[in-house]
């Protein structure tokens, strides 16, 4: 059984652009998490899709917003990108009742 | 606003020795997780505790759970140098949803 697939691994940017993240759930699971780690802040909750709706919200700028698809695919996009946008960006999904599953996350570097 | 505080943060022990991770949660979980990580790398997920009094064991780790307390311990027996990662634990308010509180992670250096 495949994991949770995010792509790309790694990204540069620069500051002022925008970027989107995809994050492929376990075939089945329905809820789609992100996660934003860096090592000042560690990890923090950025939102949560189940179903296509966003069910939970982490305490972001609307800079950073998410969707997910009738497939259960998500993307999280981060627009105007600032130098403190720079984390491992991971993405989490879970059946009903069961334990996340994290992917290997994305890179971001935004110079 | 719930909180999660692990510690040490930072702990340096010789192979063959024991010791505890504490983390402790200041509001009621429903759950409670542990999980390590590898530099670069994502999360494995170690245990998954539900209830008061839980304990699980996988080698050389054992997890607890004290909801009254609201404290988890991590053990680590007779540590090696492929324990050498991050551990972090994470606290889940109601079993149906992706929002995990996470502490601050604890750095765990095994020294042959």
């Amino acid at each position: 059984k495949a994991g949770v697939t995010q792509t790309p691994r790694y990204l540069i940017k620069t500051r002022g652009q925008q970027v989107t993240l995809s994050c492929s759930p376990i075939s089945g699971h329905r809820s789609v998490s992100w996660y934003q780690q860096t090592p000042g802040q560690g990890l923090q909750f950025l939102f949560e899709y189940f179903s296509e709706t966003q069910r939970n919200k982490g305490n972001f700028p609307g800079r950073f917003s998410g969707r997910q698809f009738s497939n259960s695919r998500s993307e999280m996009n981060v627009s105007t990108l600032e130098l403190g946008d720079s984390a491992l960006y991971l993405c989490a999904s879970s059946t009903t009742n069961e334990k996340l599953f994290f992917g290997s996350g994305t890179q971001l570097s935004v110079l | 606003e719930l909180k999660v505080e692990q510690n040490p943060l930072f702990l340096s022990m010789q192979e063959g020795k024991n010791y505890t991770i504490y983390c402790n949660y200041s509001t009621t979980s429903d759950r409670l997780y542990w999980y390590r990580q590898d530099p670069g790398k994502s999360l494995e997920s170690l245990f998954v505790l539900l209830s008061n009094g839980a304990v699980k064991q996988e080698g050389r780790l054992m997890a607890s759970l004290d909801t009254k307390a609201r404290l988890s311990t991590l053990h680590i027996t007779a540590a090696v140098h492929d324990l050498s990662a991050t551990y972090f634990c994470a606290v889940q308010r109601g079993s149906n949803t992706g929002k995990l509180i996470f502490g601050q992670g604890t750095t765990l250096q095994v020294k042959p």
